[in-house]
């Protein structure tokens, strides 16, 4: 069973423009979720993680769980934000299940 | 400090042939994670040591796929034999310990070419 769905492969927005990236989950335990971003020609890595309750690079991200989702914020995007943006889950056996990804263009 | 460092960076076999990858995790970090990517996919988990300890290879194809952390350090991957459908970056990634607070820290990865 798909525990993570981004809906969005794609996702093009103009610089100074808002960006939401999708991310919902399925699990049934109490998940811990998070978001991992891969900049070009550059390793994985993670970007934030719900239990932190932080803004990272200007990024936040509210676990809804009455929806079922993780949806990555920026106000303002900036062109060093384009990069592929994966959704995680951890579930409560520390296993990892990531999305498919959602590649971001920020259009100068 | 160099990271979770990985090598090759990429292989090129054909198939029925073996391969192995192998990976240094960051000093002191006793989990370590290996992961299969495929193409237009996020990371698929399949297999996760704790020191020298697999506790987690239940997504690990054991007909042809298996792994080692001997000393619970390095740790290497193996595919005997390969077939086609193995072509994809195998990501290596490393974490203090399992625990939430812990960040992983991946690897570059190895991109395997099955022809």
């Amino acid at each position: 069973a798909q525990r993570v769905t981004q809906p969005e492969k794609l996702l093009s927005v103009f610089k100074g423009a808002p960006v939401e990236l999708k991310c919902n989950y399925s699990y049934s335990g109490s998940p811990e979720l998070f978001w991992y971003v891969q900049y070009s020609r550059q390793r994985l890595q993670l970007l934030l993680r719900h239990i932190s309750r932080e803004s990272i690079k200007g990024f936040t991200a509210d676990l809804n769980k009455g929806e079922t989702s993780f949806h990555l914020k920026k106000p303002f995007a900036q062109e060093e934000d384009s990069a592929m943006y994966y959704c995680a889950l951890r579930s409560t056996g520390n296993q990892f299940y990531f999305g498919t990804g959602t590649s971001l263009t920020v259009i100068p | 400090e160099a990271g979770v460092v990985q090598s090759p960076r990429y292989k090129i076999i054909e198939k029925k042939q073996p391969v192995a990858f192998w990976c240094n995790p960051i000093s002191g970090h006793n989990t370590l994670y290996w992961y299969l990517q495929n193409l237009g996919q996020g990371p698929e988990l399949l297999i996760r040591y704790e020191n020298e300890e697999a506790v987690d290879d239940s997504q690990l194809p054991k007909d042809r796929f298996s792994a080692e952390r001997l000393k619970g350090v390095d740790s290497t991957l193996k595919i005997q034999p390969a077939e086609l459908g193995d072509s994809a970056v195998y990501l290596c990634a490393s974490s203090r310990s399992a625990s939430s607070y812990n960040e992983q820290f991946f690897g570059p990865g190895t991109r395997l070419t099955v022809l």
